[in-house]
């Protein structure tokens, strides 16, 4: 069975420090992965999408890393803002015919002044 | 460029009663899909449409939730009857083919809550 497993559930910060959200996966066969970005009463804005071939992608001040061995992804995030509060979530895609997505249950994150 | 478009924002019901959300994706979308995001999870799909055809809708639980996309081009999701556990939002993406590796716009949701 396809699954997203994201940690911590949930992170406070102070303003300005930089954290690291985690995610593991178990789709097969894999085709690609995504953060997005959830602010309360929103959907979902798109951070960034990784393939298989590449292990990192910055967006600003987010910055996305991939292992595909371990089958592991990371979110960097530099220098936060009370903007960043939000929920972040990582999605894999199998590599099939279509956008079939597999969401984890994302990681919310509280910036605080 | 407009977004994704859906309607309404909240709505209230009682169980056993029935309700519609409606979305309209972004112009020259021909993939849209319907997801349900209960508090604190990660969104689920309930059903896929390329254009007017159904491509996946294995989650929707077809004895009370529906959906059409008439035209390909707006789209409707109802439930009916509402139960307790359908509290949740709906949230409604679309994309530009459906391809893989494609990325997904979505919505600002339909939050339903069942009394």
């Amino acid at each position: 069975k396809n699954q997203v497993e994201q940690s911590p559930q949930s992170l406070i910060i102070l303003e300005g420090k930089n954290c690291t959200l985690q995610c593991n996966y178990t789709v097969s066969p894999f085709s690609n992965l995504r953060w997005y970005k959830q602010d309360t009463g929103r959907g979902p804005v798109s951070l960034t999408i990784m393939t298989f071939s590449e292990n990192t992608k910055s967006n600003g001040r987010y910055t996305a890393t991939l292992d595909a061995d371990t089958k592991q992804s990371s979110l960097h995030i530099t220098a936060s803002q009370l903007s960043d509060s939000a929920s972040y979530i990582c999605v894999v895609s199998a590599d099939n015919a279509g956008n079939m997505l597999t969401f984890g249950g994302g990681t919310r994150l509280m910036v605080k002044p | 460029e407009a977004g994704v478009a859906q309607s309404p924002r909240y709505k209230i019901i009682e169980k056993r009663q029935s309700v519609a959300f409606w979305c309209n994706p972004i112009s020259g979308h021909a993939t849209l899909y319907w997801y349900q995001q209960i508090l604190g999870q990660g969104p689920k799909l309930l059903i896929q449409f390329q254009n007017n055809g159904v491509v996946d809708d294995s989650q929707l639980p077809k004895d009370r939730f529906s959906a059409e996309r008439l035209k390909g081009v707006d789209s409707t999701l109802k439930i009916q009857p509402a139960k307790l556990e359908d509290s949740a939002v709906y949230l409604c993406a679309s994309s530009l083919t459906g391809v893989t590796n494609e990325k997904l716009f979505f919505g600002s949701g339909t939050q339903l809550s069942v009394l």
